[in-house]
């Protein structure tokens, strides 16, 4: 069974720009769910999709957005990019309370 | 607010030795889950071992397993017969059932595992 794909694993941006982070949740997962880790916040919920509806969000900006896809696919967007953004971008999915299966996330780099 | 609380930012045990990390959490809640998820090098995240509030009886997988005390709100994990496959950060975490999957994690316990 195919696990909690991420992509892409490595991303170097620029202030000021934009990007998108995919994530393919195992089949039959309906809850997609996206966390921000950096060494100094720790681990951050940012949102919560379960078949296409947001259903939770975190405490982070409007530049952080998400969406779900029919499939359950999700992207998670960041827009006008800021240094302190730099983290690990970890997708997790999940059949329910039975906890989560993570990626191995998208390692997001702003210079 | 909810809160989860690890006390030891490092550890480090000898193969084959026993180790136990510390967890303790904040909610007014009552209906909750609790997890602890291991990070390697590799960075994926993994889940050890989960325990549902509503049960006392503490949940055990093969080497790893918890001491629950709900009144205390405590959530210790301990590994038996540490292996250097172990070495790795140490995530408790809890998710409140009403709220949805949203986890709320520890800042984490970096276990090292020496030969």
């Amino acid at each position: 069974k195919a696990g909690v794909t991420q992509t892409p694993r490595y991303l170097i941006k620029t202030r000021g720009q934009q990007v998108t982070l995919s994530c393919s949740p195992i089949s039959g997962h309906r809850s997609v769910s996206w966390y921000q880790q950096t060494p100094g916040q720790g681990l951050q919920f940012l949102f919560e999709y379960f078949s296409e509806t947001q259903r939770n969000k975190g405490n982070f900006p409007g530049r952080f957005s998400g969406r779900q896809f029919s499939n359950s696919r999700s992207e998670m967007n960041v827009s006008t990019l800021e240094l302190g953004d730099s983290a690990l971008y970890l997708c997790a999915s999940s059949l329910g309370a039975q906890g989560y299966t993570f990626g191995s996330g998208t390692r997001l780099t702003v210079v | 607010a909810q809160t989860v609380t690890q006390s030891q930012p490092e550890m480090s045990v000898q193969e084959a030795e026993t180790v136990t990390l510390s967890c303790t959490y904040d909610t007014s809640e009552n209906n909750y889950y609790l997890f602890w998820y291991k990070q390697p090098p590799s960075r994926q995240m993994i889940l050890v071992i989960r325990q549902e509030a509503y049960k006392q009886q503490n949940a055990t997988e093969n080497r790893f397993s918890v001491n629950f005390q709900k009144a205390a709100k405590s959530f210790s994990l301990k590994i038996s017969d540490s292996q250097l496959g172990d070495t790795a950060m140490y995530f408790c975490a809890f998710m409140i059932k009403e709220y949805g999957n949203k986890l709320v994690f520890g800042a984490g316990t970096i276990l090292r595992v020496k030969s």
